[in-house]
């Protein structure tokens, strides 16, 4: 298995839901990102977990919080959202440093 | 802190016409690496480039690492409509973190 997915792929919640994102590879890489992309900008760095530790949280609110449960698995789970957090987010991975990423087709999320 | 430029910000060519964008760091990289990103997609690596003026190709792509590398550009010759995306640069400065450049958004009329 050479790629990483991600559920869902679209997700409509409202400011006061709670819901998860998923994230999942099988290719044994070592490290896992969390990134932010709004439309035509570049993706923006949230979270790193290296070896299922918390390695780089690039100050995330704490509405965001990340959970790495085993070397394959990463969810982001979400609270209390704003609408300015709708954005496309994009988990990926990497087996080395310097980290190449593999990007999953990310979860585009819409916070009513 | 640490960023990383990109010009020019958009490109409309004619199929077949040559394109370049420019990737700039404010500081001294480790590596730098390239993406692509068609649109509706997500970021696809495309290669990296560790060594002080390296040059590689990848068929009609020709990527460079400056002398003191703190510059990066990407070629694309005789560009075809399968080439229209975004293309960033990301830079690496030793550590898990990459910074993505702005991109450039590449558009390719037949």
């Amino acid at each position: 298995d050479t790629e990483v997915t991600q559920t869902p792929k679209h997700l409509v919640m409202g400011m006061t839901n709670k819901k998860s994102l998923k994230c999942e590879q099988h290719m044994g890489h070592r490290a896992m990102y969390w990134y932010k992309q709004k439309a035509k900008k570049p993706p923006e760095l949230m979270f790193v977990y290296s070896y299922e530790k918390l390695s780089i949280n690039e100050s995330v609110p704490s509405r965001f919080s990340p959970e790495c449960p085993n070397s394959s698995l990463l969810n982001l789970h979400l609270h209390a959202l704003q609408p300015e957090d709708s954005a496309l987010y994009l988990c990926a991975s990497s087996p080395r440093t310097p980290p190449e990423q593999f990007f999953g087709p990310g979860t585009r999320l819409t916070v009513l | 802190g640490q960023q990383v430029m990109q010009i020019p910000q958009y490109q409309h060519v004619q199929e077949g016409e040559d394109f370049t964008t420019y990737c700039n760091s404010s500081t001294t990289l480790s590596n730098i690496q390239w993406y692509k990103q068609r649109p509706g997609g997500h970021p696809v690596f495309l290669i990296q480039l560790v060594k002080s003026g390296e040059v590689k190709k990848q068929k009609r792509l020709t990527f460079q690492f400056g002398e003191a590398k703190k510059n990066s550009s990407l070629h694309i010759t005789a560009t075809q409509t399968t080439d229209v995306g975004t293309y960033f640069c990301a830079g690496n400065y030793n550590t898990d973190k990459l910074i993505f450049g702005t991109g450039t958004r590449l558009q390719v009329f037949p």
